[in-house]
This record gives structure tokens, sequence and C-alpha cells, in this order.
């Protein structure tokens, strides 16, 4: 039972260079999140999904692109990467709120560290 | 707008002594508060989720935590602690409408002397 997988686990970078990280969930949950931790700030939401083929953002977009064209993956690119987005990624997933409104618990992947120079 | 704040960014207890790791959020409506643990180099594990049924929610590992709407509180206790609950531990508020997206805190370590 994998649960989410991300993919590289790390990676360096120069600035300027474009990469793609890969998110694969398979536990069949309609939404998708990249999230960006740092040291003392949390973490915080950079894009999101709802579903298949759409996407949103979230607190800190700037920078970065996001991709949703198979429910089970959620792709995050940066075109042009600066040493600002050195940071720790994590993809997560879950079910959409419940009818009632109960909320719904995220699942996360490992991560993976990414260095800019 | 919804936002959580985590006091103490470290918390350090001995083995064996009372854990208490303290979130407070801001929400405009009611509020899903969740509790996550982080051990290192991993991913977050959900540790308790409160979801408007019982103020009291148990999770796993002997932690718990108590919801308080007057204080606008949820703090995640533990009676003894362990040497393997060293980890960051996240505080996050989702809204009752919306995307129900998760707001996070900024993380407590604790940290566990034998």
């Amino acid at each position: 039972n994998a649960g989410v997988t991300q993919t590289p686990k790390f990676r360096v970078l120069k600035t300027g260079q474009s990469m793609t990280l890969l998110c694969a969930q398979d536990m069949n949950h309609e939404y998708m999140y990249w999230y960006r931790q740092d040291p003392g700030m949390g973490l915080r939401l950079i894009h999101y999904s709802v579903g298949e083929g759409t996407t949103a953002k979230g607190e800190v977009p700037d920078g970065y692109n996001v991709s949703r064209l198979k429910k089970q993956n959620f792709l995050l690119g940066l075109e042009s990467a600066a040493p600002s987005q050195t940071s720790v990624y994590f993809c997560a997933s879950s079910y959409p709120p419940q009818s009632t409104g109960g909320g719904q618990p995220q699942h996360f992947g490992d991560g993976t560290r990414l260095s800019i120079l | 707008a919804q936002s959580v704040t985590q006091l103490g960014s470290h918390v350090s207890v001995s083995e064996g002594a009372l854990v208490l790791l303290r979130c407070n959020y801001s929400s405009s409506v009611p509020p899903y508060l969740f509790w996550y643990v982080q051990y290192p180099n991993q991913g977050l594990q959900l540790l308790l989720k409160y979801t408007s049924a019982a103020t009291l929610v148990k999770g796993i590992n002997g932690f718990e935590a108590e919801f308080k709407k007057s204080e606008t509180s949820f703090h995640l206790t533990k009676p003894s602690a362990h040497m393997s609950d060293a980890a960051e531990y996240f505080c996050a508020v989702s809204e009752s409408s919306g995307y129900s997206t998760l707001t996070f805190g900024k993380g407590t370590m604790l940290l566990v002397s034998p």
C-alpha cells in the first residue's frame, strides 16, 4: 500500500533551470495539494486541485505551475528556479469534505528536498 | 480567513513527564482541527482530528486534544512522554466551508530527555 509517492526524493538545481516534481497517489482521492516547508514557517500551500483537470492557487503560488491530467497524479513545475525556492516540498491528498461538512484528513508523501544554487 | 498559532517553537520534557503542546486558532466559521506529527526526514502523519463531534479527541500513541471554543484552543496532551515522541508537531485548521484547505501552524519541536 504505497499511499502518496513523491519523485524525486532529492534534487540540486542551478538558478534558472527548470524541473517537475511528480506526486502519485493510489487512494482514489479527489483532492491533491502541494506544500513547501521552510524552517520556522510550517507548511504553506502552493497549489491544490479538487479534481482531474482543475487546479487552484494557494498561499504561495508565485514561481510554480501545476497540472492534474490524471486523477492519481499531481505535477509541480518550476519554470526558472530561484534560490528562494530551496525548500522541502510535500504532496498530500484527501477525499473531498463530507456532505455533512466534516473535515477530511490529508495524507502526505515523504517529501522532495530541493536545493537551488 | 483562518490562522493557527502554536506557542513555543521548542518544548522540552523529561521522559515520563506530561506533554502539553499549545494551539490556538482563528476561524470565521466552525473549524475542523488536526494535529500532525513529523519525524525526521519523513512526511506528516495524522495524530488526531476534531470534526465537531466530541470535544475531547483521542488519537494515536496515547495523545489526546480538547477543543475549547471559548478559548479558541486545541491543545495536545500526553500524560507520560516517551523518547519515541521526540518529533515536530503541527496543528492545522480547516474551515467547514469551501474546499477545506488546511492552514498549518509553524510547528513545535518536542524534545524528550532521559
